[in-house]
């Protein structure tokens, strides 16, 4: 079975300007999750969406960063404007069901370099 | 609250064992682990459960502590494959499956 896909894989970007991530979660996964990983520390979680609903955003910075899941499959994250800060990977994943149970499954991972 | 991890970095040669232990100050429903090698996304070990037994992963196993709101990972004859960042991912009650992951551990494993 096809894993979880993101791209782009690299994006280099000056502050204040505007990046989107895409990710395409493993087929059938209803539950999408965007993380942002600074170096050297843990992932930290963005968004949660279960289908196309949100169903935590709380430490999603909202006046710059954005996320959708239209039809509940594919996902776009979205800064804008970026800050130095917002340096990091960016990981999406996906895992079956919503229940603590279940495994996340992660993508590669987009490296964002803001300068 | 981010769960603390200790140790934050260990180097045990081949065939040593290794435990990591995650600690959280809030009532957990459950405790993932995941093991991330340098520049690739984290890969799932194992899940925890409230109520659960402890699970294992063909040499790596672990135990979940409720009333302690500690969990450990047990890397058992560990292998050159073992080395990577090992996080913990700790699911509070009623959070529908959000995790927080700790502070992480790098493990090495040498000849």
């Amino acid at each position: 079975e096809a894993g979880v896909a993101q791209s782009p894989r690299y994006k280099i970007i000056e502050k204040r300007q505007s990046v989107a991530f895409w990710c395409n979660p493993i087929s059938g996964h209803a539950t999408l999750y965007w993380y942002q990983q600074i170096l050297g520390q843990g992932p930290k979680l963005l968004i949660q969406f279960q289908n196309n609903g949100v169903v935590d955003d709380s430490q999603l910075p909202k006046d710059r960063f954005s996320a959708e899941r239209l039809k509940g499959v594919d996902s776009t994250l979205k800064i804008q404007p970026a800050k130095l800060e917002d340096s990091a990977v960016y990981l999406c994943a996906s895992s079956p069901g919503i229940a603590g149970y279940n495994e996340q499954f992660f993508g590669p991972g987009t490296r964002l370099t803001v300068l | 609250q981010q769960p603390v991890q200790s140790p934050q970095a260990v180097i045990l040669r081949e065939g040593e064992d290794a435990v990591i232990n995650c600690s959280s100050s809030k009532a957990l429903y459950s405790v993932h682990w995941y093991r991330q090698k340098h520049g690739e996304a984290p890969v799932f070990l194992m899940i925890l459960l409230k109520g659960g037994e402890q699970k294992g992963h063909e040499k790596i196993s672990a135990s979940f502590n409720e009333k302690k709101q500690q969990s450990s990972l047990y890397l058992t004859a560990s292998q050159l494959s073992y080395s990577g960042t090992y996080f913990c991912g700790t699911e509070k009650s009623g959070t529908a499956s959000k995790l927080t992951f700790g502070t992480g551990t790098r493990l090495q494993v040498t000849l």
